[in-house]
């Protein structure tokens, strides 16, 4: 049961343009969405969040959208870099931190061109 | 200054062999985790440790034993091992259980090939 799902195994993108990694979910006990970037041959690392009660995050050039009523959720980059070339995770935790189980989605390869 | 590492970081074995991952962390959080990833790409969760004490333990074979001697480090040993063991697997770490919106720490992975 994919309870997280990154539809696109791959985007492509000329620097300085917007990349839109997308990502759509199941279960409606999420409260937390993250991002996480991924560089190969490294571990995942953690890059923006958002909690159910904001429909818009951003830091920096990321940004990350929530749309609770489609369980939907996006990151736009704005603009993209070549250094963002990464495999991109979105991830799902519920409010009750005890259960401290997350679920991760099969990410999405960004590449961005020079 | 790794915050998360884990040893070793790749590691080729042949069936029916028993080998260990060994992770630790000097973030000082509370809570470590094994993570699995296989060949379809998803990251699944295995165990999770807070305080030395487990709080989650996945559907996962019995052969897979973790063990965390201090809060520190989460060890994981694979008895017998399988074909199907192989993957990449993530140490991860965190303040308290769960993401909240700040995320986990991973390791760099160790990438278990069984041959």
């Amino acid at each position: 049961d994919q309870q997280v799902k990154q539809n696109s195994p791959s985007l492509s993108v000329q620097e300085g343009r917007i990349s839109i990694l997308n990502c759509d979910y199941t279960n409606s006990m999420f409260d937390y969405f993250l991002w996480y970037k991924k560089y190969p041959a490294e571990g995942p690392t953690f890059l923006i969040s958002i909690s159910s009660i904001k429909d818009k995050n951003e830091d920096g050039r990321f940004t990350v959208f929530l749309n609770k009523s489609a369980k939907h959720l996006s990151l736009h980059i704005v603009p993209s870099q070549p250094g963002d070339s990464a495999v991109y995770f979105c991830a799902a935790s519920p409010y009750n931190t005890n259960a401290g189980k997350s679920t991760f989605g099969d990410g999405t390869t960004l590449t961005v061109k020079p | 200054d790794t915050a998360v590492s884990q040893t070793p970081k790749y590691l080729v074995t042949q069936m029916g062999n028993d080998k260990s991952i060994k992770c630790e962390q000097n973030l000082g959080h509370d809570t470590m985790y094994w993570y699995k990833q296989d060949s379809k790409k998803f990251l699944k969760i295995m165990f999770s440790y807070n305080n030395k004490e487990l709080i989650i333990n996945e559907t996962v074979p019995n052969r897979f034993s973790p063990k965390s001697p201090d809060k520190a480090h989460l060890n994981l040993h694979i008895n017998s091992l399988e074909l199907g063991d192989s993957a990449v697997y993530f140490c991860a770490s965190s303040p308290a259980p769960g993401q909240g919106d700040s995320g986990y720490t991973f390791g760099s992975g160790t990438r278990l090939t069984v041959v």
